[in-house]
């Protein structure tokens, strides 16, 4: 079955600095990976959508980049803010649109 | 972007009574609808796929008598849940599928916090 794994259950940054979190999926090669914030008590926010012939996709301050070879996707936020702070998840697709989420990284910026 | 909202926000309830949570797609249509469970600490879990018109396909291991989807129009899916038990006690979140410039996306609710005493 699909898997896909987020390496960080939690991450601490200083602010100003690159937040960079990982994730990978294993069992198989989706056409495309989205990235997801989500703060305590809500739903997730779409964020970015990379595709599987896309080495890079960036948005302002975020960066994300898919090595299908590695299975794995990088998610970028580089001169990190304390309102930065949240859970992100990244999710592969599975027919019909049906996300399969990772367990998520807390990620604390600290000021 | 698209907005979708749910409906209450929260809601607490004995145990034996049903509770009904309503997703609604407020600026376009949504076709496709999907109702996730999200327990602390944890990731989302797709529970069901909800289809405007049709019956609902769900994952294995929901109970479909027990979470009643209808998505009797294009900006409307209720998820009831029956009997509810303590263990029911969850987030529920729904996404309503778009097609907008970044492709075909799915657009969260904010979610409705269930507790079952």
């Amino acid at each position: 079955s699909q898997k896909i794994e987020q390496n960080s259950e939690a991450l601490n940054i200083q602010e100003g600095k690159t937040a960079t979190l990982t994730c990978n999926h294993t069992n198989y090669s989706p056409a495309y990976l989205q990235w997801y914030r989500q703060d305590p008590g809500r739903g997730p926010v779409f964020l970015l959508l990379i595709r599987e012939n896309e080495k890079e996709k960036r948005k302002e301050r975020l960066k994300v980049t898919f090595d299908t070879t590695l299975k794995q996707s990088l998610f970028h936020i580089t001169a990190s803010q304390p309102a930065d702070s949240a859970t992100y998840l990244c999710a592969l697709v599975r027919g019909a649109q049906k996300l399969v989420f990772g367990q998520g990284t807390r990620l604390t910026i600290n000021p | 972007g698209a907005v979708v909202s749910q409906h209450p926000s929260r809601v607490i309830c004995k145990s034996g009574t049903s509770v009904k949570i309503e997703c609604r797609s407020l600026d376009f249509q949504a076709t496709t609808m999907f109702w996730y469970r999200q327990f602390p600490k944890q990731s989302l879990m797709l529970m069901a796929t909800s289809n405007e018109g049709s019956k609902a396909t769900y994952e294995q291991g929901v109970e479909k008598d027990k979470f009643l989807i209808n998505h009797a129009s294009l900006t409307l899916s209720t998820l009831t849940v029956t009997s509810a038990h303590p263990e029911d006690s969850s987030f529920y979140i729904c996404s309503a599928r778009a097609w907008d410039s970044t492709g075909d996306t799915q657009y969260f609710g904010p979610g409705t916090r269930l507790t079952v005493l």
